[in-house]
């Protein structure tokens, strides 16, 4: 059975104190690993997108990457509005279904 | 602007009630999904729909109910089979087949009083 673990489950850090997110998963064939940021009380909003081990995404503080096994989330010099729940899913079949893993609540202090 | 609507954000069932919840969208996307998130846990998927008239169930489709009448539409039904509904529910939405991620709505809380 396809599996998503994110870790950690909660990280708590100070503005501008950079840090990392990691999400491993066992999947048959991997088509897609998506990160989303979910704010309290709302619907997850898109990231990124990886395909390939190797490939990277970056947009303002935050860069993916991905390896054969899992996808690590870069936080550079975090902001408090950097301050969310993020989600980590994959895709494993042709039709397009996601499973999530379980979140990193991230907050940042000023 | 495009986008996927979730009615109502707050949601109350007395105990042996069904209720429905919405889910609208105008990304013209052939697939809609319903996924259930508790804390703690994933998102997990209770039902999804690749074409109008057809659906499957998810991973949680026990208690619930969905239909497909319209493109536009995948409404959700909490039947007072589900013996424990409280939780945050999410309506997505995809481009059929590949996916280049979901868009999701804006999520209806559940609570059973």
């Amino acid at each position: 059975e396809d599996q998503v673990t994110q870790s950690p489950e909660a990280l708590r850090l100070q503005e501008g104190e950079s840090s990392s997110l990691n999400c491993s998963y066992t999947v048959s064939g991997l088509r897609g690993l998506f990160w989303y940021r979910q704010d309290p009380g709302k619907g997850p909003e898109f990231l990124f997108t990886l395909y390939s081990a190797g490939e990277e995404k970056e947009k303002e503080r935050l860069k993916a990457t991905l390896t054969k096994k899992e996808s690590f989330l870069h936080i550079t010099a975090p902001k408090p509005e950097d301050s969310a729940t993020y989600l980590c899913a994959v895709q494993d079949d042709s039709w397009g279904k996601l499973q999530f893993g379980a979140g990193t609540q991230v907050v940042v202090t000023p | 602007d495009g986008g996927i609507t979730q009615s109502p954000k707050y949601l109350f069932r007395k105990e042996g009630q069904n209720v429905t919840l919405s889910c609208e969208q105008n990304l013209n996307h052939d697939a809609m999904y319903w996924y259930r998130q508790d804390p703690g846990q994933g998102l997990r998927l209770i039902y999804y729909s690749q074409i109008v008239n057809d659906f499957q169930k998810g991973d949680i489709a026990e208690g619930y109910s969905v239909s497909r009448e319209k493109k536009e539409s995948f409404p959700l039904t909490v039947t007072s089979a589900q013996k424990n509904p409280t939780a945050f529910y999410l309506c997505a939405s995809s481009i059929g087949g590949r996916t280049y991620g979901y868009t999701f709505g804006s999520g209806t809380r559940l609570t059973v009083v």
